[in-house]
């Protein structure tokens, strides 16, 4: 099956810095990317829709600005967490659809921890 | 609206037995997709499998089967032959035309030897 990278997987950083997750597609080429924020024994949220070459689409409530999104290659998007707080730790995690049909499936990456400080 | 219901946060069953893990969804969409995904403690989702709404047969892959009634909107997850190592989270989900894949609270399994 197709397999998706992130890079961390865990971080510990000091609030008020910014931090970058990495999402690879390894063995695939991916159009969209998506990133969802899991709460502790809570369900994935989506945050944001990443198409390579455009701006991201963010759900409501998300702050564009704060949550950083770059889809610079078919497979690679990164997340920036910028100006952390302690309200922002969270399990990240991206998702790479294998094709460019809406049905395609969406293959997960292991999610990165962020506990801020 | 689109929303994904699993009523069941817990299920515990014995090793080798045969377990269902129920979904039923909701959408007004006349073409969608239901995906079943695991998480283990480490946290990575798993894709196990996907039934199109336009699928005739239920979709099968390996031990997962899922049961499919469009006119109940279910679809349940039935695996056979539980192992241990299928003790993990798992999460229901649609995707509709909006192309955004809907999360249900997911069920929590627990296979005992």
């Amino acid at each position: 099956g197709a397999v998706v990278s992130q890079h961390p997987s865990w971080v510990i950083c000091k609030s008020g810095t910014s931090v970058k997750i990495e999402c690879r597609s390894l063995d695939f080429q991916a159009t969209t990317m998506f990133w969802y924020r899991q709460f502790p024994k809570q369900s994935l949220m989506l945050m944001a829709t990443s198409n390579e070459g455009s701006k991201a689409t963010y759900e409501q409530g998300v702050e564009k600005d704060k949550f950083l999104i770059n889809h610079a290659s078919l497979t690679l998007s990164t997340l920036t967490v910028t100006s952390a707080h302690p309200e922002d730790s969270s399990f990240y995690i991206c998702s790479a659809r294998d094709g460019d049909r809406v049905t395609d499936t969406q293959y997960f990456g292991p999610g990165t921890r962020l506990t801020v400080l | 609206a689109q929303k994904i219901t699993q009523t069941q946060p817990g299920m515990f069953v014995q090793e080798k037995e045969a377990v269902t893990l129920d979904c039923t969804y909701d959408t007004s969409d006349q073409s969608y997709g239901l995906f079943w995904y695991k998480q283990p403690s480490s946290g990575e989702m798993i894709f196990l499998i996907y039934q199109g709404s336009y699928d005739e047969q239920n979709a099968t892959e390996g031990r997962y089967s899922l049961n499919f009634q469009k006119a109940r909107k279910s679809a349940n997850l039935v695996i056979s032959a539980s192992q241990l190592g299928d003790s993990a989270m798992y999460f229901c989900a649609i995707l509709p035309d909006t192309d955004k894949l809907i999360f249900g609270t997911g069920t929590r399994l627990q296979v005992f030897p």
